[in-house]
């Protein structure tokens, strides 16, 4: 299975600003994916990160809330734009591994206040 | 519309005892069915997971079995331990879009 780190493990912001989450992976992979869960909540998909080209934003996600950067195969970033409240959550990425498997990295977990 | 529907919403499980958690699903098209396993302040880890192609997985003490006409299929923990206390996830998977589809989440409580 791959390595998954994420940077910051957890922060707290203040309203209005924007915080970007790193996502590393020990080995090169061609899907990456991030989701959010919010407190005591399952996981909601946000984007699929594709290399080389624009993410992929599910319904309800947009780009200029939730930019995504894929600059290569083991890296991602997620960034939370103008954050409220609201946007406190963990948020996770993933990554596909062998046929349909996919690996969890261990989470940010973002307070705003 | 969730396509994914689990239960219960928790459960208490004796120390020895068997923990069952259900989940039923409505897309045709999925054909993959990992359960994750979610410690408090940790990313959800993979589990087990099974295919249509087979009625029952078993690794160690966790079993999923799955009823492909009824759409469900469900984690059997066997000898259960209190640390398999945690939150547990059924998802769904179809197609090559790897999207998966989760459910909302079991939190298993195992008293010594």
């Amino acid at each position: 299975s791959a390595v998954i780190s994420q940077k910051p493990s957890r922060d707290i912001c203040q309203r209005g600003t924007s915080l970007t989450i790193q996502c590393q992976v020990d080995s090169q992979v061609t899907m990456m994916f991030w989701y959010r869960q919010q407190p005591g909540q399952s996981l909601t998909l946000i984007a699929t990160a594709n290399q080389g080209s624009e993410a992929t934003y599910e319904s309800g996600f947009v780009i200029d809330k939730f930019p995504i950067s894929r600059p290569n195969l083991t890296f991602s970033t997620l960034t939370v734009s103008n954050m409220s409240p609201e946007d406190s959550s963990i948020y996770l990425c993933s990554v596909a591994g062998g046929k349909d498997t996919q690996y969890f990295g261990p989470g940010t977990r973002l307070t705003v206040l | 519309q969730q396509q994914v529907k689990q239960s219960p919403q928790s459960l208490i499980v004796q120390k020895g005892g068997i923990s069952i958690i259900n989940c039923a699903y409505e897309n045709t098209a999925f054909d993959y069915f990992p359960w994750y396993q979610q410690f408090p302040g940790k990313g959800p880890a993979l589990l087990i997971a099974i295919r249509p192609d087979v009625s029952e997985k078993k690794e160690g003490r966790f079993t999923i079995s799955f009823n492909k006409s009824a759409k469900q299929f469900s984690l059997h923990i066997m000898d259960s331990q209190p640390g398999d206390s945690a939150t547990y996830f059924c998802a769904a998977l179809g197609g090559s879009n790897y999207k998966l589809t989760f459910g909302k989440g079991t939190l298993l409580t195992v008293n010594p």
